[in-house]
């Protein structure tokens, strides 16, 4: 059972907006940076969003994050097919360690 | 261009030991936080490892404490993972990633992976 509580599965069709939620606790999201992971099937994760909001270089406007107390969420606006992938979120915690939410399988109708 | 690669994966009997390692190139290794992170098969990602810049701050995942030691040699760009004691449970896909600082779990980028899978 992963630290950060993700919704196992979420959906959306073409051009509609969609949002993964992830909650957590005082110890690791209220204290602590959320950052949230795209993995295609097969590859490696890649950082989507960092420092809660902030997009690295190359990643489209259309991902957006947020954090809110011990929860965060991502937006994906405009959803496109190749959106289709896991999503995860990460966060440090005060046990001194790396925490992960269990991932959310977006799927593209 | 950044790159991490993995190796040293393999099949190996409970109770064993392998020693993973991660050769880096492309940026300056000294000056980054580097992690382990693992994925078992058809499972999420787990945190499992960190080590700071040039020590002496190094983090461990709470089932892999006692067993696995983290290393680096910054002279030769290489990150390590001893892991001793495996188990059943450890099989996984072990990714070597560059973090953003230490106590953050910002991984801008990520090796190909190397599977270790421990069975009889």
């Amino acid at each position: 059972q992963s630290v950060l509580t993700q919704p196992p599965s979420a959906s959306g069709t073409p051009g509609q907006r969609v949002t993964i939620s992830c909650s957590g606790s005082s110890s690791n999201i209220g204290s602590y940076s959320v950052n949230w992971y795209q993995q295609l099937p097969g590859t490696a994760p890649k950082l989507l969003i960092y420092s809660n909001n902030q997009r690295p270089s190359g990643v489209p406007d259309r991902f957006s994050g947020s954090k809110s107390g011990t929860s965060a969420s991502l937006a994906i606006s405009g959803l496109q097919s190749e959106d289709e992938a896991d999503y995860y979120c990460a966060t440090w915690d005060d046990s001194l360690q790396g925490v992960f939410g269990g991932g959310t399988k977006l799927t593209v109708l | 261009e950044v790159q991490l690669v993995e190796s040293g994966g393999g099949l190996v009997k409970p109770g064993g030991s392998l020693r993973l390692s991660c050769a880096a190139s492309g940026f300056a290794f000294s000056s980054y936080v580097m992690h382990w992170v693992r994925q078992a098969p058809g499972k999420g990602l787990e945190w499992v490892s960190s080590f700071s810049r040039t020590g002496p701050y190094i983090y461990y995942t709470g089932s892999v404490k006692g067993r696995f030691t983290i290393s680096r040699d910054n002279a030769k760009n290489s990150l390590y993972l001893q892991m001793n004691s495996l188990r059943v449970e450890d099989t996984a896909v072990y990714y070597c990633a560059r973090g953003g600082g230490l106590a953050t779990t910002d991984f801008d980028y990520w090796g190909q992976g190397t599977l270790v899978t421990v069975s009889s």
